[in-house]
């Protein structure tokens, strides 16, 4: 069963950086684009960041355009997210997100990680 | 990246049948046939029903169609059971190569 598993969440002074993992598992994850959407509390779900299956497509929301980097790592099924000069609006369970090929959806989900940005 | 629109809140009894409502643009849904929902209860990661419009995944229940006219998509859920009671999505890929979901509507099964 495809698994997705995030880490590397935490409590963030703002201004400062932090890097989200999401090991993949039980898919040919070099095969698949991948995303990253998060949920601020109380809010509804917005979407963060895509990357394509051979990395060369990179796409960011406008709110994290310029401060978060979307990378992956193939030989270590690893799709990472780093954030800088973060905010307190960053806060929110961070999703990473398998793409349905073709489809522009996205079929499977991890549990998410927390990132709360607090002084 | 304005968020699509869909109403907060829609109630059903069961067996009824319910549709939420998620318009966009002509730069979201408007543009392509690229509209899916997500089904999300509380503390568990969401889960696709319907991607291009009106497809639904392997192993989603026929109670859950869809279908989209102009810049407006719907999703219907019919024979309401009280485990479809939790929060549900809209999204769309745009013409500025992003994604955009919709607020989310909160459904209630009474």
């Amino acid at each position: 069963q495809v698994q997705l598993v995030e880490s590397g969440g935490g409590m963030v002074q703002p201004g400062t950086s932090l890097r989200l993992s999401c090991a993949a598992s039980a898919f040919t994850f070099s095969s698949d684009a991948m995303h990253w959407v998060r949920q601020a509390p109380g809010e509804g779900l917005e979407w963060v960041a895509f990357i394509s299956q051979d990395g060369t497509r990179k796409y960011y929301a406008d709110s994290v355009k310029g401060r978060f980097t979307i990378s992956r790592d193939d030989p270590k099924n690893t799709l990472y997210l780093q954030m800088s000069s973060l905010r307190a609006e960053d806060t929110a369970v961070y999703y990473c997100a398998k793409d349905r090929r073709d489809t522009w959806s996205y079929d499977y989900w991890g549990q998410g990680t927390l990132v709360a940005v607090s002084s | 990246q304005s968020a699509l629109t869909q109403p907060a809140s829609v109630s059903g009894s069961p067996g009824q049948s319910i549709t939420i409502s998620c318009t966009g643009t002509t730069s979201d849904i408007g543009a392509y046939n690229h509209v899916s929902w997500y089904q999300h209860h509380p503390d568990r990661a969401p889960r696709l029903i319907i991607y291009q419009v009106s497809n639904r995944p392997s192993g989603v229940s026929n109670r859950f169609s869809a279908s989209k006219s102009g810049s407006t998509a719907s999703l219907t859920i019919s024979g309401l059971q009280a485990e479809d009671e939790a929060d549900y999505y809209c999204n769309s890929f745009t013409t500025s190569d992003t994604w955009v979901f919709g607020g989310g509507t909160k459904l209630t099964v009474l």
